[in-house]
């Protein structure tokens, strides 16, 4: 059984860093691209990031790139997402999702979320 | 980026009813469509990719097609757990990019 699970959210003022987290496990990690996708008040659902299942090829909306870095460790099954110079409009829920294939770019599973709150 | 928009924003459907769902590209998509289902407080479903490709487990009530810039997702007869939000999402070209959802509620 497939389960995804974030953590690293909360509140954090504009300008600061935050690291999201994502647990993965029920399927061959390894094997499957892996993304964050926000949901937020103005934009709906936003994909944010993608990363290769060989931990090396990445590709990121451009609201976030030079700003964000996703990142993963085969080797625990987790994914990352650092966050930099934060502003107001990155405040949503973000979800870590496992792609349906190794790169087919559609998302089969995703976790319960995590708030990432930008405010003074 | 290719911008995608559905239509309608919401719909007022009853049980039994059939529902349609439309999603326009602003270019070409090719088959590469997915659509998701979500309920509030809760992360999204996949339904169908590919444009027209079941996810495991979804019932065979809800279909979809289409190609290029033109995509339908339909629900043949609507149940009681389909009221939902419904976002179709294209995978041709990054930025991946998804619609801005309709809303099917009860009438």
């Amino acid at each position: 059984q497939v389960y995804l699970e974030e953590s690293g959210g909360g509140v954090v003022q504009p300008g600061n860093s935050l690291r999201l987290s994502c647990a993965a496990s029920g399927f061959a990690f390894e094997k499957y691209g892996m993304h964050w996708v926000r949901q937020t008040p103005g934009k709906g659902l936003e994909w944010v990031a993608f990363i290769f299942p060989d931990e090396h090829k990445k590709r990121y909306s451009d609201a976030v790139t030079g700003r964000f870095t996703i990142s993963r460790d085969n080797s625990k099954n987790t994914m990352d997402l650092q966050m930099k110079s934060l502003r107001a409009d990155d405040t949503g829920v973000y979800y870590c999702a496992k792609d349906v294939r190794e790169t087919l770019l559609a998302f089969d599973y995703w976790g319960k979320g995590t708030l990432v709150s930008v405010s003074s | 980026d290719i911008q995608m928009t559905q239509s309608p924003s919401t719909v007022s459907a009853s049980v039994g009813d059939r529902v349609t769902i439309s999603c326009r590209a602003s270019q070409d998509a090719d088959s590469w469509l997915a659509w998701y289902q979500q309920k509030p407080g809760r992360a999204p479903k996949l339904l169908i990719f590919r444009s027209s490709t079941l996810h495991d487990g979804v019932p065979s009530r809800f279909s979809g097609s289409g190609s290029g810039t033109d995509f339908t997702l339909t629900i043949s007869s609507l149940q009681p757990d389909d009221f939902a939000t419904y976002y179709c999402q294209q995978y041709n070209l990054f930025p991946l990019t998804f619609g801005g959802g309709t809303r099917v509620d009860i009438k």
